[in-house]
């Protein structure tokens, strides 16, 4: 199975900042690959998809690149809302998550 | 648009099967691939399988021997059985929309909408 490997774990940033969370496959997946944001208590919530598509109502301060083997989730300007746990996964056969990016409060 | 609500019991004893059914509303059960994930701390998010209304499955490599999953047409549900759990089954279960509906050589998809999850505790 395709392992997906996220860094850092957890990141530490101020409202304001730019945020950027790396995910790495162990194989190509093209660009099959999404982000998900997780609260406490709640569901994960789809943010991208195909790598780079933002899905509708998520707000244009999230993006998503990369292909092949390595893909970026980009929050350009951190708002309260935002701290969270955020997931990629892969979707080229049978599904694989990363471990999770805990975005917190510095 | 379309939601899902996970129903079952919480609490299974090891060696016993677990049995949830997810209530589609706002759309045809028709409409997508249906999933089931969970998510535990020591196995973080797993996707466990799909079932399509056609009885079209895909599952887990890993749990495919103790997974089954089905759809009830009728009552807009679907559902998923595992058996012979342990404590490694202890998670909460998530169902989510798929790929949507029709055919695919690849039914693999994002996920969305999700249920809002329930969990289940294997103990004695």
């Amino acid at each position: 199975d395709i392992q997906m490997t996220q860094s850092p774990s957890t990141l530490s940033a101020s409202v304001g900042d730019r945020v950027t969370i790396t995910c790495r496959a162990s194989q190509s997946i093209a660009s099959w690959l999404a982000w998900y944001q997780q609260k406490p208590g709640k569901a994960p919530r789809l943010l991208i998809y195909k790598a780079s598509s933002l899905q509708s109502g998520v707000p244009l301060r999230f993006s998503g690149s990369g292909s092949g083997t390595e893909f970026t989730l980009t929050i350009s300007s951190l708002q309260p809302d935002d701290f969270a746990t955020y997931y990629c996964q892969q979707y080229t056969g049978y599904s694989t998550f990363g471990q999770g990016t805990k975005v917190e409060i510095k | 648009q379309v939601q899902l609500q996970e129903s079952g019991p919480g609490l299974v004893k090891p060696s016993e099967t677990l049995s949830l059914t997810c209530t589609v509303s706002g759309d045809s059960i028709s409409s997508y691939y249906w999933s089931w994930i969970r998510q535990s701390p020591g196995r973080g998010l797993e996707w466990i399988g799909y079932v399509y209304y056609s009885g079209t499955t895909n599952y887990n490599p890993s749990l495919k021997s103790r997974v089954t999953m089905s759809v009830d047409t009728s009552k807009n549900q679907f559902s998923l059985i595992l058996t012979s759990v342990t404590a490694v089954d202890t998670a909460v279960y998530y169902c989510a929309a798929g790929a949507p509906g029709g055919s695919c050589s690849v039914c693999d998809n994002w996920f969305d909408p999700w249920g809002q999850g329930t969990l289940v505790t294997v103990s004695s």
